[in-house]
């Protein structure tokens, strides 16, 4: 079965850019997503198509996918961005997450 | 206002069965594909199914195939997973979910509704 990795963790300074990677076999062959949970929420679609933002999405928020690695970049990182981020992609009619990445603004 | 709104989670036993509902509005139901994430307390997102805009294709997640049946009726614009056989390991939140445009992600989730599988 496919399978998307993400790092557990990653750690921002306030205004300083982000950036995560989820990491699957020719991910850059499919269409790569990025969703935003934070604690006691829904998630939130923040990137789909490997690069486009959903209507309300602020433009700091960017990804790129090539090769075996999709990437979520937020610029300008803020302390409402400290989130959990998981990244989706669809192989052969099946969806799957990676295992989501807790980002810290400190 | 688009949302979706599920419902029918609460504390079953092993091997019991269990129907979640989810209540679409403010969109038009019958175009999109619609999908069940689940999320288990403290885990990550997963996923567990899709279906197509009629009901006539379906798809699942390798841990629930078989004992799990995503449906839809279109006319009362409704959501619906019937859970059997249910495990422990079944314990979790339960999303429905709005894909976007074909293969575009998903922009709409419910709340969530939580299904407890123990004795």
């Amino acid at each position: 079965s496919y399978e998307l990795t993400q790092p557990p963790s990653v750690s921002v300074s306030p205004g300083q850019t982000a950036s995560i990677t989820c990491s699957g076999d020719k991910l850059g062959d499919k269409y790569a997503c990025w969703y935003q949970q934070k604690p006691g929420q829904s998630p939130v679609l923040v990137i789909y198509q490997n690069r486009k933002r959903p209507s309300g999405i602020p433009e700091r928020f960017s990804g790129s996918n090539s090769g075996n690695t999709a990437t979520l970049t937020i610029s300008g990182t803020q302390a409402m961005d400290e989130a959990d981020y998981y990244c989706q992609a669809w192989d052969s009619s099946i969806w799957v997450f990676g295992g989501g990445t807790k980002l810290t603004v400190l | 206002e688009v949302q979706v709104v599920e419902s029918g989670g609460g504390l079953v036993q092993p091997g019991g069965s269990l129907r979640l509902s989810c209540a679409a509005s403010g969109f038009t139901f019958s175009s999109h594909w619609m999908h069940w994430v689940r999320q288990a307390p403290g885990k990550g997102l997963v996923w567990v199914s899709r279906i197509n805009l009629d009901g006539s294709s379906t798809t699942y997640a390798d841990s629930v195939k078989g004992r799990f049946t995503i449906s839809r009726d279109n006319a009362k614009n409704t959501l619906s997973l019937q859970m059997n056989s249910l495990r422990a390991e079944d314990t979790a939140v339960y999303y429905c979910a709005r894909e976007a445009i074909f293969a575009a992600g998903m922009d709409v989730w419910g709340k969530g509704t939580t299904v407890t599988v123990s004795s």
